[in-house]
């Protein structure tokens, strides 16, 4: 079993639409949960990190973990085509190794 | 943030070749960094643990021998995949943490695309 599971996609939506992305983790030690945003042929960069359950807002994104259910999520509103990439979910736990879900591709149509 | 580059950014080699990468923290120093290679629509794979001054840790399957990294400042890793063969043709990327600030949060670099002919 990996240790975080993430749905590959990919996923179509509206401009203007929410994006919902969707992870979940077996290790129970993991304590940081974060989402990158990975274009083509470039490096992923960090959009939101949280380190408890909860939600946590940065402008039109919204990152919430369940540590009960082992799951996190990427709410992304008001969806614009400069949206679309692939959106990684991370997992740590307190330590600099990352374990990766496999990444959602996300096109946003105009 | 923090700013790590990689370079070159793409790179087109002949079988059995050696391909050296390097990926630096332009404006923090790293005594950690990582790599990670990547297929196309795949997630990322984590080599090996870049450590400053001592040797890497590689990751269960990855052959140290054929690739080679080097940690020989605060700022610079090289990864130099050694006798190149078109199955070694991947995206890399390395990351790196910035000390100064929370442990988890890595930066990545841009990312070297390695062709193998």
């Amino acid at each position: 079993q990996k240790e975080v599971e993430q749905d590959p996609g990919p996923l179509s939506v509206p401009e203007g639409a929410i994006v919902s992305l969707n992870c979940t983790y077996s290790n129970s030690a993991f304590q940081y949960f974060m989402w990158y945003r990975q274009y083509s042929r470039k490096g992923p960069e960090l959009l939101m990190y949280t380190y408890s359950s909860g939600n946590k807002e940065d402008g039109r994104f919204t990152a919430q973990v369940d540590k009960s259910s082992k799951y996190i999520s990427l709410f992304i509103r008001d969806s614009q085509p400069s949206d679309s990439a692939t959106y990684l979910c991370a997992t740590s736990g307190g330590g600099y190794k990352l374990s990766f879900g496999a990444g959602t591709t996300v096109t946003v149509r105009a | 943030g923090a700013v790590v580059s990689q370079h070159p950014s793409w790179v087109i080699c002949k079988s059995g070749t050696s391909v050296k990468i390097e990926c630096r923290s332009l404006d923090f120093q790293a005594t950690t960094m990582f790599w990670y290679r990547q297929f196309p629509k795949q997630s990322l794979m984590l080599m090996a643990t870049s450590n400053e001054g001592s040797k890497a840790t590689y990751e269960q399957g990855v052959e140290k021998d054929k690739f080679l990294i080097n940690h020989a400042s605060l700022t610079l890793s090289t990864l130099t995949v050694t006798s190149a063969h078109p199955e070694d043709s991947s995206f890399y990327i390395c990351s790196a943490p910035d000390l100064a600030g929370v442990g988890y949060e890595q930066f990545f670099g841009p990312g070297t695309r390695l062709t193998v002919l």
